[in-house]
């Protein structure tokens, strides 16, 4: 069941512009999290949040989370060629069970310098 | 640092085989999961255990069984391997972190490095 639907699936950009990626649902998360993932690699978190509107910063990434708990946004600014990899939102949804996240399916973000 | 180490980074098969991959974590997590990712489809769930030789079906179990005999350890088991069972299969630990009393679950999963698996 794809709860989450991220967008865009690709993203290509030039070394210094700005760029946002989406992360909707229908379905209320108790929290969302964003992962970061480079080739050969597994996810590495990235951030969590919690409550509805809460704003989070780390460095550069600004990772929102929606009022009503349905979507969240990552927002990159001046993008480096070190950004690049899959980035992946996942969220815990409100009637799941206990420990189950549920993945999008993920943005690959590549910047050229 | 939390730790999870698939035993194998690449892994090749021929169709019938039986195929074992093996998960181990070292942060004394209950929950463990097993994925397979594959290119436009995201991470999918295939099991997950909450305890030791408890688990769940997630999304797509089909042609897959998995064991936990330790709560160190978690495998998945492809019965007999087929060629659509190529993939990467990532494991995943966590544990239940709640925030104050009544608190939101946060379920930050720590991964494995992979394992790429083709069957021939």
């Amino acid at each position: 069941t794809q709860l989450l639907e991220q967008s865009p699936q690709f993203l290509s950009i030039q070394e210094g512009e700005n760029l946002t990626v989406y992360c909707n649902s229908s379905s209320v998360f108790s929290s969302l999290q964003w992962y970061r993932q480079e080739p050969g690699e597994g996810p590495v978190l990235l951030v969590t949040v919690v409550t509805g509107g809460e704003v989070k910063k780390l460095k550069r990434l600004t990772f929102q989370f929606g009022d009503a708990r349905k979507d969240s946004s990552l927002h990159i600014t001046a993008a480096q060629p070190g950004d690049t990899g899959l980035y992946l939102c996942a969220g815990v949804y409100r009637g799941s069970t206990l420990g189950r996240l549920y993945f999008g399916r993920g943005t690959q973000l590549t910047v050229w310098p | 640092d939390v730790k999870v180490t698939q035993s194998s980074r690449y892994l090749v098969k021929r169709t019938g085989e039986k195929v074992f991959l093996e998960c181990v974590q070292d942060m004394d997590h209950e929950n463990m999961f097993w994925y397979r990712q594959d290119p436009g489809l995201g991470l999918r769930l295939i099991y997950f255990s909450y305890d030791v030789k408890m688990k769940e079906k997630g999304d797509i179990p089909e042609g897959y069984s998995v064991s936990r005999e330790k709560k160190e350890r978690f495998s998945l088991i492809l019965e007999s391997a087929s060629t659509n069972q190529t993939s990467m299969y990532l494991c995943a630990s966590s544990f239940s972190v709640l925030i104050g009393f009544g608190g939101t679950p946060k379920n930050i999963q720590y991964f494995g490095a992979g394992t790429r698996l083709s069957v021939l």
